[in-house]
């Protein structure tokens, strides 16, 4: 089965700290792998995503996530955290099975980490 | 602009009523999806659509119904029989089922039962 963890409900850091949101996986085929951010009583937001190539991507507003293959992790950072940056955050996994099923290109979402950004 | 509209924004609702929440695209997507969300949950997928007038159920389609009629259209119904609707609920869509491409999403619908 295909599964996505974020072990931490909740990160707490400083503005002008760096950031880092934990994203683990287990798959049974090659990973493509989403960030997505929401803000109170709005839609997700598409961060980043990694489909293969360069295991560091970068995506909108200064993010970033390391994609790792060995660890099965796919954590989002930022170099410098903003107050404007304190979200909901969701990684996202989708597999692509050899052959055709029910569950082709279906999105498997965490549980989301609450990001706040003290000032 | 392109993108996913979804409505209302905010429902109330007494219990042993039918609700249907709209959600339209102008993205020209082939796949739509339906997803609940509850605080510390995540999302969880209850219906998805990859082609007009076909869909498969998700992880938690009991009490839910929807229909595919048109491209652009994917309304999802909130029966009387789903035992605890008050939720999130979010409409995405994707180029494909499959593929490479991230999902959009609308919005919200925000479902009160009181």
């Amino acid at each position: 089965a295909q599964s996505v963890a974020q072990p931490e409900d909740q990160v707490n850091v400083a503005e002008g700290n760096p950031l880092t949101v934990k994203c683990t996986y287990s798959v049974s085929g090659n990973p493509y792998l989403f960030w997505y951010v929401q803000y109170p009583n709005r839609g997700l937001q598409f961060l980043l995503k990694y489909i293969t190539g360069d295991n560091l991507v970068k995506g909108s507003y200064g993010f970033e996530a390391e994609f790792n293959k060995s660890q099965t992790s796919f954590h989002l950072k930022k170099p410098s955290a903003l107050v404007s940056d304190s979200a909901l955050y969701f990684c996202a996994v989708r597999v692509i099975p050899p052959g055709r099923g029910s569950t082709l290109g279906r999105l498997y979402f965490g549980r989301g980490t609450q990001l706040t950004v003290w000032p | 602009d392109g993108g996913i509209t979804q409505s209302p924004k905010y429902l109330f609702r007494k219990e042993g009523q039918n609700v249907t929440l709209s959600c339209e695209q102008n993205l020209n997507h082939d796949a739509m999806y339906w997803y609940r969300q509850d605080p510390g949950q995540g999302l969880r997928l209850i219906y998805y659509s990859q082609i007009v007038n076909d869909f498969q159920k998700g992880d938690i389609a009991e009490g839910y119904s929807v229909s595919r009629e048109k491209k652009e259209s994917f309304p999802l119904t909130v029966t009387s029989a789903q035992k605890n609707p008050t939720a999130f609920y979010l409409c995405a869509s994707s180029p494909a089922l499959g593929g490479t491409g991230e999902l959009f999403f609308g919005e919200g619908s925000r479902l009160t039962v009181l």
